[in-house]
Parts: structure tokens; C-alpha cells; sequence
């Protein structure tokens, strides 16, 4: 069935180093969000893309969604300790279906 | 800003006993979801109302049923809880389709 792959699951890296995740569908997607979850938290939108080849971009992190509208990326420029947290991507699929990522932990080592 | 809140943070209940979730949002958001999070599997969709009285399966909705009698209320009703329902239980609106999501603080409820 339709879904969307997420990798890594984990990542930790030092403070100061860039940090990437990324969603994979193997249908073609409407759009996709990402959200962010800090931990104990709840999920928090970051950002919706909606279009072939869109870049946006929120101070340090860029969003990427694929010419094809079957990937996205979410880099990380310098990380810092605030950067701490899940990020999941969701994406929603023609037919009204909607399905979250699997989510990549982020842990910042000071 | 948009408000969605929970009845319960912490919820522990019995093999079998019937489990009511409640969720409240006061932005009048015509969309309201309910998700399970469990570790490594991500957010995984119950289910989903667009209308007062009217409900959406999501991809695991078995051994769940909704509610929806006023907009701004979604409640999740487990009719005879399991352990394997032991998990995350995440409310959230939308003003419309899958828009941008408001999620609540969850409930975390364990089944023994």
C-alpha cells in the first residue's frame, strides 16, 4: 500500500554539524508536511511543499520536495542542542490518504 | 491561537474495561484526527472526521470507534481495551483536509 519511507531512524551528531533526513513514497504525493516533535512533546507543523522541485527554506533548515513528488528532504545547516528532536515528514496521496514518515530521531552532542 | 486539548495525559486501565478519549479544540477547525504513536512505527492514523456525525476510517481502525457530536469535540472510544492498545494517543485538528495539523499533548495509556 501506499506509504512513506523515512531515513535514518536515528542520527546523532556533534553541534555544529548539518543534519539530513529524508521521505520516500513509491506512488506520486499531492504534498508533504513536515513536523517536528520535541521530546515528550507533541508534534509541531514546520512546513507544508506542494510543488515539482520546491525549495523552502526557515533560517537553517531547507526543505526539498523531488521533481517527481515522490521524495522530499529536510537538511539542517549547523545544528544546535534547540535542534533536538523527532522530525517527521507525512504525506498526503490523491484519494484522501494521509500517512506519516516513521520519523528521524535527532540527538545534538554539545 | 489554536487549542486542542486532551481529557487525560496518563490513563491506565484494565483488560476489557471501555476507554473513552476525549479531545477539545477551540479554533472551530472542521477537521479532527486521532493517532496512535508507537516507537519506530511513527504516527499512525485511527481515524478522522471532516463534519459533526460524520467519521473516516484511517489505516488502523480496528478495535476503535469515534465520536463526533459537536465540531469542536472528537472523542476515541476503545469499546474493550487490549494490551497491544497500550501506546500514544495523539488528537488534532485541521481547518480543512490535511492541512497544516494542531496537535493536543496526547494521552498515554497503558492496558494491563
Amino acid at each position: 500500500g501506499q506509504q512513506v519511507m523515512q531515513i535514518p531512524q536515528y542520527q546523532h551528531v556533534q553541534e555544529g554539524e548539518d543534519f539530513t533526513t529524508y521521505c520516500n513514497s513509491s506512488t506520486t504525493l499531492s504534498n508533504i508536511q513536515w513536523y517536528k516533535q520535541r521530546p515528550g512533546g507533541h508534534p509541531v507543523f514546520l512546513i507544508q511543499l506542494v510543488k515539482s522541485g520546491e525549495v523552502k527554506k526557515q533560517k537553517r533548515l531547507t526543505f526539498q520536495f523531488g521533481e517527481a513528488k515522490k521524495n522530499s528532504s529536510l537538511h539542517i545547516t549547523a545544528t544546535q542542542t534547540t535542534d533536538v528532536g523527532t522530525y517527521f515528514c507525512a504525506g498526503t496521496y490523491t484519494g484522501n490518504q494521509f500517512y506519516f514518515g516513521t520519523g528521524t530521531s535527532l540527538t545534538v552532542i554539545p | 491561537d489554536v487549542k486542542v486539548t486532551q481529557s487525560s495525559r496518563y490513563l491506565v486501565k484494565r483488560t476489557g474495561e471501555k476507554v473513552f478519549l476525549e479531545c477539545v479544540q477551540d479554533m472551530d477547525h472542521e477537521n479532527m484526527f486521532w493517532y496512535r504513536q508507537d516507537p519506530g512505527l511513527g504516527l499512525r492514523l485511527i481515524y478522522f472526521s471532516y463534519d459533526v456525525k460524520m467519521k473516516e476510517k484511517g489505516d488502523i481502525p480496528e478495535g476503535y470507534s469515534v465520536s463526533r457530536e459537536k465540531k469542536e469535540r472528537f472523542s476515541l472510544i476503545l469499546e474493550s481495551a487490549s494490551t497491544n492498545q497500550t501506546s500514544m494517543y495523539l488528537c488534532a485538528s485541521s481547518l480543512g483536509g490535511f492541512a497544516e495539523q494542531y496537535f493536543g499533548p496526547g494521552t498515554r495509556l497503558t492496558v494491563t
